[in-house]
């Protein structure tokens, strides 16, 4: 158990939805990642947050947002999904704003 | 170009022997660091070990070890005493430097390895 917490840890939509995955990281982690892990784009960064604020962006498409609260934990948002979306999205966490990541369990996605 | 590459997508290994999963990297970066991750089937993404770019020493862990390569851009991980656990999806993972406002990993395809008992 790496101590990142991500739910649901299922979920099926139709496209056009909205949904919102849930990240907890490790107790006393201050930076949350997004990745996202489909079968054709392999394993990729989506956003970095540090202490509330973002740190880093990588292939994170513009109906997708997140944001990391004062609590640290973090949330993903995915807007008018496409059958392309569904994925298995992993939250992950490190001490600070660099060192390793610990990755939660992932969210897989399936979308209608 | 491809960054993290890993040319092997499956491997059989027999149980107690050893085996190398093979992993080359790009970059310009003189200061950067390369991790290993497990994925089960489960899913889930279990760190295994990392080795900095000015580290002298190859990193272990355990049965885990990183045969690093500066000179030919290879991050090999190889796997003593193989078990029937160790079958998984194995992903070499490159953080660079010019990045250092973030912390971000890219990674290569994975390679599958298979245990036979």
């Amino acid at each position: 158990d790496s101590g990142v917490t991500q739910t649901p840890k299922h979920l099926i939509t139709a496209t056009g939805q909205r949904v919102t995955l849930r990240c907890s990281p490790r107790s006393g982690d201050l930076s949350v990642y997004w990745y996202q892990q489909s079968l054709d784009q392999g394993l990729q960064f989506l956003i970095q947050y540090y202490n509330g604020e973002e740190r880093a962006k990588g292939n994170i498409l513009e109906r997708f947002s997140a944001q990391q609260f004062p609590d640290l934990h973090s949330e993903l948002n995915l807007s008018s999904l496409e059958l392309g979306d569904s994925a298995l999205y992993f939250c992950a966490s490190s001490p600070g704003p660099s060192g390793e990541l610990f990755f939660g369990e992932g969210s897989r996605l399936t979308v209608l | 170009a491809q960054k993290i590459t890993q040319t092997q997508p499956g491997m059989f290994v027999q149980e107690k022997e050893a085996v190398t999963l093979d992993c080359t990297y790009d970059t310009s970066d003189q200061s950067y660091g390369l991790f290993w991750y497990k994925q089960p089937s489960s899913g889930e993404m279990i760190f295994l070990i990392y080795q900095g770019s000015y580290d002298e020493q190859n990193a272990t862990e355990g049965r885990y070890s990183l045969n690093f390569q500066k000179a030919r851009k290879s991050a090999n991980l190889v796997i003593s005493a193989s078990q029937l656990g160790d079958s998984a999806m194995y992903f070499c993972a490159m953080r660079e430097s010019r990045y250092n406002a973030g912390n971000m990993l890219t990674f290569g395809g994975g390679t599958r390895l298979m245990v036979k008992p």
